[in-house]
């Protein structure tokens, strides 16, 4: 099956840091990349959308220059988090799609942002 | 815009026994695909079961199955002989064709041996 890697699993660095966090496909081609927030037993919540070698589209609300994301290969999307704060702690999942507007969405293991 | 509801946040079923999550979807239109995603406490999301809205047919895999109710915009997954290794946080998806997904708020399921 396909499985997308998420790397780093865990980050716990301080404020004021830096953060980037890879998302790859391992046994297909991702032409869409999604990326998300979750907090404690909630939804995911769509932070942006990227498509291989374009600009990301990104949510009402969600900060881009905050949140730089890079799509830059069919295998590979990075979330960086730009000088994080506290409240920028939570739990990122990256999601990737392959051609076709009926293939279903595969997600990695997740990442969980501490930033003291 | 297309909303998800779940309106169940929690729900428990004994084992070997069968549960019903609900999930109700609010669109205008006529082709899309709807999901149902498994996240357990390790965190990673799973693809469970999906249904194409043109499929009268209602989505099977082994003990998962749906009730997809396309006039009710009703999408319902039912998981039989219920396990342990069931208990996880279900979450119900809505997506169009190329589109990006709406997730509902989830239900956590407890599975009591």
């Amino acid at each position: 099956g396909a499985v997308v890697s998420q790397h780093p699993s865990r980050v716990i660095c301080k404020s004021g840091t830096s953060v980037k966090i890879e998302c790859r496909s391992l046994d297909f081609q991702a032409t869409t990349m999604f990326w998300y927030r979750q907090f404690p037993k909630k939804s995911l919540m769509l932070m942006a959308t990227s498509n291989e070698g374009s600009k990301a589209t990104y949510e009402q609300g969600v900060e881009k220059d905050k949140f730089l994301i890079n799509h830059a290969s069919l295998t590979l999307s990075t979330l960086t988090v730009t000088s994080a704060h506290p409240e920028d702690s939570s739990f990122y999942i990256c999601s990737a799609r392959s051609t076709g507007g009926n293939q279903p969405q595969h997600f990695g293991d997740g990442t969980r942002l501490s930033i003291l | 815009a297309q909303t998800v509801t779940q309106s169940q946040p929690e729900m428990s079923v004994q084992e070997a026994e069968t549960v019903t999550l609900s999930c109700t979807y609010d669109t205008s239109e006529s082709d899309y695909y709807l999901f149902w995603y498994k996240q357990p406490p390790s965190r990673q999301m799973i693809l469970v079961i999906r249904q194409e809205a043109y499929k009268q047919q209602n989505a099977t895999e082994n003990r998962f199955s749906v009730n997809f109710q396309k006039a009710a915009k009703s999408f319902s997954l039912k998981i039989s002989d219920s396990q342990l290794g069931d208990a996880a946080m279900y979450f119900c998806a809505y997506r169009e064709y190329a589109g990006k997904s709406t997730f509902g708020d989830g239900t956590t399921l407890t599975v009591k041996p």
